[in-house]
């Protein structure tokens, strides 16, 4: 069955520092991967998107996220958070069958 | 720019009641989608539609009905509401089954008291 797993329910940086978040998934091919954000009392946003090629995808606010089959993880990075960053990150898989999220990481960045 | 509009944004029931979620799109998209997102469980699929008269059942249907009566609107409909039903719901459309991006509108809280 396919799903994804983000194993941090909770990640808190400084402002500035590197960041990422981590993302699993099962699937017994190569699913199409996203990562969604949600502000406070908004809906979920896309910031980036893989479908195939090059395994490093750049987001939107300096996001990049790398696809590895080998270890079927599809990480989220970014160089240096802001404040503004901090917010409910999901890893989403997807088939022509089915869309699974991930629970979810909060990400709070400290001033 | 792709458009999800739900409606109400905030809405406070009685066990028993009958709710309705309305959902409206411009983004002409075939795909529709009803979530609900609890702590500790990220989104779950209710209900979903691939266009206008159809409705599939999602992940967790029960409790919960979907009327697809035109490409732009998706509505989910809980007849007999429940306390357990208290969640925040969205609605989200895409163009591709399971493939495309998914657009969201901002999310329905549901309170049932």
């Amino acid at each position: 069955a396919q799903s994804v797993t983000q194993p941090d329910a909770r990640v808190t940086v400084s402002e500035g520092a590197s960041l990422q978040l981590r993302c699993k998934y099962s699937y017994s091919g190569t699913p199409y991967l996203f990562w969604y954000v949600q502000y406070p009392r908004q809906g979920l946003q896309l910031l980036l998107k893989y479908y195939s090629g090059d395994p490093v995808v750049q987001g939107v606010n300096g996001f990049e996220a790398e696809f590895s089959k080998s270890n079927s993880s599809f990480h989220l990075r970014k160089a240096s958070v802001h404040w503004s960053d901090s917010a409910v990150y999901f890893c989403v898989s997807s088939n022509t069958n089915k869309v699974v999220f991930g629970t979810g990481t909060r990400l709070q960045v400290l001033p | 720019e792709a458009a999800v509009t739900q409606s109400p944004r905030n809405k406070v029931a009685v066990t028993g009641g009958k709710v309705t979620l309305s959902c409206n799109q411009t983004n002409n998209h075939n795909n529709m989608y009803w979530y609900r997102q609890d702590t500790g469980h990220g989104l779950r699929l209710i209900h979903y539609s691939y266009g206008a008269g159809s409705t599939e059942k999602g992940d967790i249907p029960d409790g919960y009905k979907a009327s697809r009566p035109s490409q732009e609107n998706f509505s989910l409909i809980l007849e007999l509401a429940t306390p357990s039903q208290t969640s925040v719901y969205f609605c989200a459309s895409g163009s591709g089954r399971g493939t495309g991006q998914l657009y969201f509108g901002e999310g329905s809280k549901l309170t049932v008291l």
